[in-house]
Protein backbone atom coordinates (compact mmCIF):
# COMPACT_ATOMS: atom_id res chain seq x y z
CA UNK A 1 0.00 0.00 0.00
CA UNK A 2 1.73 2.94 -1.70
CA UNK A 3 -1.40 5.64 -0.51
CA UNK A 4 -2.48 7.86 -3.01
CA UNK A 5 -0.41 9.50 -5.28
CA UNK A 6 -0.85 13.38 -6.91
CA UNK A 7 0.95 14.73 -9.87
CA UNK A 8 2.34 17.47 -9.81
CA UNK A 9 2.64 18.62 -6.10
CA UNK A 10 2.59 22.44 -7.80
CA UNK A 11 2.06 23.71 -10.72
CA UNK A 12 2.10 27.68 -11.94
CA UNK A 13 0.17 28.34 -15.55
CA UNK A 14 -0.61 31.54 -16.78
CA UNK A 15 -4.15 32.53 -17.43
CA UNK A 16 -5.67 30.25 -20.54
CA UNK A 17 -3.54 27.96 -20.42
CA UNK A 18 -4.67 24.57 -19.77
CA UNK A 19 -3.40 22.25 -16.98
CA UNK A 20 -3.78 18.40 -16.58
CA UNK A 21 -3.21 16.44 -13.38
CA UNK A 22 -3.03 13.21 -11.94
CA UNK A 23 -3.87 10.57 -9.56
CA UNK A 24 -2.87 7.18 -8.88
CA UNK A 25 -5.03 5.36 -6.62
CA UNK A 26 -4.38 3.02 -3.70
CA UNK A 27 -4.21 -0.03 -6.17
CA UNK A 28 -7.37 -2.28 -5.40
CA UNK A 29 -9.57 0.65 -4.90
CA UNK A 30 -12.65 1.03 -7.21
CA UNK A 31 -13.76 4.45 -5.89
CA UNK A 32 -11.57 7.51 -6.94
CA UNK A 33 -12.61 11.39 -6.03
CA UNK A 34 -11.66 14.92 -6.92
CA UNK A 35 -11.82 17.53 -4.32
CA UNK A 36 -11.13 20.96 -4.58
CA UNK A 37 -9.62 22.91 -1.48
CA UNK A 38 -9.28 27.00 -1.18
CA UNK A 39 -7.69 28.87 1.56
CA UNK A 40 -9.97 28.66 4.88
CA UNK A 41 -12.23 26.09 2.74
CA UNK A 42 -12.79 22.05 3.46
CA UNK A 43 -12.62 20.18 -0.01
CA UNK A 44 -15.28 20.74 -2.46
CA UNK A 45 -16.54 18.05 -4.21
CA UNK A 46 -15.89 17.54 -7.76
CA UNK A 47 -16.37 14.24 -9.09
CA UNK A 48 -16.17 10.72 -8.39
CA UNK A 49 -15.53 7.25 -9.96
CA UNK A 50 -16.75 3.58 -9.38
CA UNK A 51 -14.16 2.01 -11.79
CA UNK A 52 -13.85 3.45 -14.97
CA UNK A 53 -17.47 5.31 -14.70
CA UNK A 54 -17.72 8.91 -13.79
CA UNK A 55 -20.55 9.01 -12.21
CA UNK A 56 -21.58 12.08 -10.70
CA UNK A 57 -20.51 15.39 -11.45
CA UNK A 58 -20.31 18.28 -9.29
CA UNK A 59 -23.20 21.28 -10.61
CA UNK A 60 -20.43 23.75 -9.71
CA UNK A 61 -18.07 22.01 -11.99
CA UNK A 62 -17.57 23.97 -15.37
CA UNK A 63 -17.36 22.38 -18.42
CA UNK A 64 -14.34 23.93 -18.53
CA UNK A 65 -13.30 21.09 -16.41
CA UNK A 66 -13.10 17.02 -17.75
CA UNK A 67 -11.87 13.91 -15.94
CA UNK A 68 -11.09 10.60 -16.88
CA UNK A 69 -10.02 7.47 -15.52
CA UNK A 70 -9.52 5.20 -17.98
CA UNK A 71 -9.23 1.18 -17.33
CA UNK A 72 -10.08 2.34 -13.43
CA UNK A 73 -7.30 2.76 -12.14
CA UNK A 74 -5.27 6.27 -12.56
CA UNK A 75 -7.14 9.19 -13.14
CA UNK A 76 -6.58 12.95 -14.99
CA UNK A 77 -8.32 15.98 -14.11
CA UNK A 78 -8.16 18.72 -16.91
CA UNK A 79 -9.20 22.31 -16.88
CA UNK A 80 -8.68 24.02 -20.01
CA UNK A 81 -8.68 28.06 -20.45
CA UNK A 82 -7.65 28.21 -16.88
CA UNK A 83 -9.13 31.58 -14.81
CA UNK A 84 -7.48 32.98 -11.33
CA UNK A 85 -10.40 31.18 -9.90
CA UNK A 86 -9.34 27.73 -10.27
CA UNK A 87 -6.32 28.79 -8.07
CA UNK A 88 -6.45 26.14 -5.80
CA UNK A 89 -5.20 22.95 -3.61
CA UNK A 90 -6.98 19.98 -6.22
CA UNK A 91 -7.42 16.71 -3.95
CA UNK A 92 -7.62 13.22 -4.80
CA UNK A 93 -9.05 10.39 -2.59
CA UNK A 94 -9.65 6.59 -3.23
CA UNK A 95 -11.74 4.04 -1.03
CA UNK A 96 -12.05 0.24 -1.95
CA UNK A 97 -15.85 0.76 -2.37
CA UNK A 98 -19.03 2.73 -1.53
CA UNK A 99 -21.06 2.63 1.61
CA UNK A 100 -19.45 4.58 4.49
CA UNK A 101 -15.98 3.25 3.63
CA UNK A 102 -13.03 5.67 4.33
CA UNK A 103 -11.32 7.78 1.83
CA UNK A 104 -7.64 8.07 1.71
CA UNK A 105 -6.26 10.88 0.33
CA UNK A 106 -3.43 12.37 -1.44
CA UNK A 107 -1.20 15.32 -0.94
CA UNK A 108 -3.02 16.96 -3.33
CA UNK A 109 -1.89 19.35 -6.37
CA UNK A 110 -1.65 23.09 -6.02
CA UNK A 111 -2.54 25.33 -8.65
CA UNK A 112 -1.39 28.67 -8.93
CA UNK A 113 -2.67 30.85 -12.03
CA UNK A 114 -1.04 33.64 -12.64
CA UNK B 1 -28.76 17.47 1.10
CA UNK B 2 -26.10 17.01 4.09
CA UNK B 3 -23.90 19.57 4.95
CA UNK B 4 -21.90 19.94 8.42
CA UNK B 5 -21.20 23.19 10.18
CA UNK B 6 -17.95 23.96 12.40
CA UNK B 7 -18.04 26.37 15.16
CA UNK B 8 -14.72 28.02 15.27
CA UNK B 9 -12.61 28.12 12.78
CA UNK B 10 -9.43 28.35 15.17
CA UNK B 11 -9.31 26.76 18.72
CA UNK B 12 -6.05 27.27 20.82
CA UNK B 13 -6.01 24.95 23.98
CA UNK B 14 -2.75 24.31 26.47
CA UNK B 15 -0.96 21.37 26.73
CA UNK B 16 -2.55 18.88 28.68
CA UNK B 17 -6.06 20.66 28.20
CA UNK B 18 -9.43 19.02 26.88
CA UNK B 19 -10.05 19.72 23.03
CA UNK B 20 -12.92 20.31 22.33
CA UNK B 21 -14.50 20.96 18.17
CA UNK B 22 -17.16 21.36 17.72
CA UNK B 23 -19.17 20.25 14.39
CA UNK B 24 -23.30 19.73 14.06
CA UNK B 25 -24.57 18.61 10.66
CA UNK B 26 -28.02 18.55 8.47
CA UNK B 27 -29.28 15.80 6.91
CA UNK B 28 -32.74 14.49 5.89
CA UNK B 29 -31.85 10.92 6.80
CA UNK B 30 -29.69 9.37 9.31
CA UNK B 31 -25.81 10.36 7.83
CA UNK B 32 -22.28 8.90 8.36
CA UNK B 33 -20.58 11.10 10.35
CA UNK B 34 -16.77 11.61 10.13
CA UNK B 35 -13.02 13.51 11.69
CA UNK B 36 -10.26 13.79 9.52
CA UNK B 37 -7.01 15.68 10.15
CA UNK B 38 -4.64 17.24 8.27
CA UNK B 39 -1.34 18.04 9.36
CA UNK B 40 0.75 20.76 7.47
CA UNK B 41 1.72 19.44 3.81
CA UNK B 42 -0.05 16.20 4.09
CA UNK B 43 -3.07 14.64 2.94
CA UNK B 44 -6.02 13.94 5.10
CA UNK B 45 -6.31 11.30 7.36
CA UNK B 46 -9.45 9.75 8.71
CA UNK B 47 -9.80 9.98 12.53
CA UNK B 48 -12.92 8.63 13.41
CA UNK B 49 -16.35 7.40 11.84
CA UNK B 50 -19.73 7.11 13.15
CA UNK B 51 -22.29 4.65 11.27
CA UNK B 52 -24.56 2.89 13.20
CA UNK B 53 -24.62 1.38 16.76
CA UNK B 54 -22.86 2.70 19.44
CA UNK B 55 -23.10 6.34 19.41
CA UNK B 56 -19.64 7.20 21.01
CA UNK B 57 -16.68 6.61 18.75
CA UNK B 58 -13.52 6.09 19.65
CA UNK B 59 -10.59 7.12 17.05
CA UNK B 60 -6.77 6.98 16.38
CA UNK B 61 -4.57 8.93 18.71
CA UNK B 62 -7.09 9.56 21.68
CA UNK B 63 -9.32 11.15 20.23
CA UNK B 64 -13.54 10.42 20.18
CA UNK B 65 -16.70 11.96 19.70
CA UNK B 66 -20.74 11.55 20.24
CA UNK B 67 -22.84 11.14 17.55
CA UNK B 68 -26.19 13.28 19.42
CA UNK B 69 -29.18 12.97 17.27
CA UNK B 70 -30.90 15.53 19.45
CA UNK B 71 -28.78 18.00 19.05
CA UNK B 72 -27.30 17.48 15.46
CA UNK B 73 -23.86 17.24 16.76
CA UNK B 74 -20.93 14.94 16.28
CA UNK B 75 -18.03 17.03 18.84
CA UNK B 76 -14.74 16.04 18.85
CA UNK B 77 -12.82 15.52 21.94
CA UNK B 78 -9.68 14.60 23.14
CA UNK B 79 -8.71 14.55 27.56
CA UNK B 80 -5.60 15.88 26.99
CA UNK B 81 -3.85 17.92 23.92
CA UNK B 82 -0.60 17.04 22.68
CA UNK B 83 1.80 19.16 20.59
CA UNK B 84 1.84 16.94 17.69
CA UNK B 85 -2.15 17.43 17.77
CA UNK B 86 -2.01 20.44 16.15
CA UNK B 87 -3.32 20.17 12.43
CA UNK B 88 -6.48 21.14 10.51
CA UNK B 89 -9.67 19.22 11.58
CA UNK B 90 -12.53 18.57 9.80
CA UNK B 91 -15.78 17.56 10.12
CA UNK B 92 -17.60 15.30 7.30
CA UNK B 93 -20.87 13.61 6.65
CA UNK B 94 -22.04 11.65 3.65
CA UNK B 95 -25.17 9.46 2.53
CA UNK B 96 -25.78 6.11 3.29
CA UNK B 97 -25.02 5.29 -0.48
CA UNK B 98 -21.39 7.05 0.09
CA UNK B 99 -21.52 8.51 -3.37
CA UNK B 100 -20.58 12.11 -1.68
CA UNK B 101 -18.81 13.59 1.24
CA UNK B 102 -19.71 16.88 2.49
CA UNK B 103 -16.80 18.99 4.51
CA UNK B 104 -16.94 21.61 6.76
CA UNK B 105 -15.27 24.30 6.77
CA UNK B 106 -12.08 22.91 8.97
CA UNK B 107 -10.93 24.21 12.54
CA UNK B 108 -7.91 24.87 12.74
CA UNK B 109 -6.00 23.71 16.40
CA UNK B 110 -2.89 25.17 18.05
CA UNK B 111 -1.16 23.34 20.81
CA UNK B 112 0.00 26.28 23.40
CA UNK B 113 3.50 24.37 25.51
Amino acid sequence: DTGVSQNPRHKITKRGQNVTFRCDPISEHNRLYWYRQTLGQGPEFLTYFQNEAQLEKSRLLSDRFSAERPKGSFSTLEIQRTEQGDSAMYLCASSLRATNEKLFFGSGTQLSVL
Amino acid sequence: AQSVTQLGSHVSVSEGALVLLRCNYSSSVPPYLFWYVQYPNQGLQLLLKYTTGATLVKGINGFEAEFKKSETSFHLTKPSAHMSDAAEYFCAVSDRAGNQFYFGTGTSLTVIP
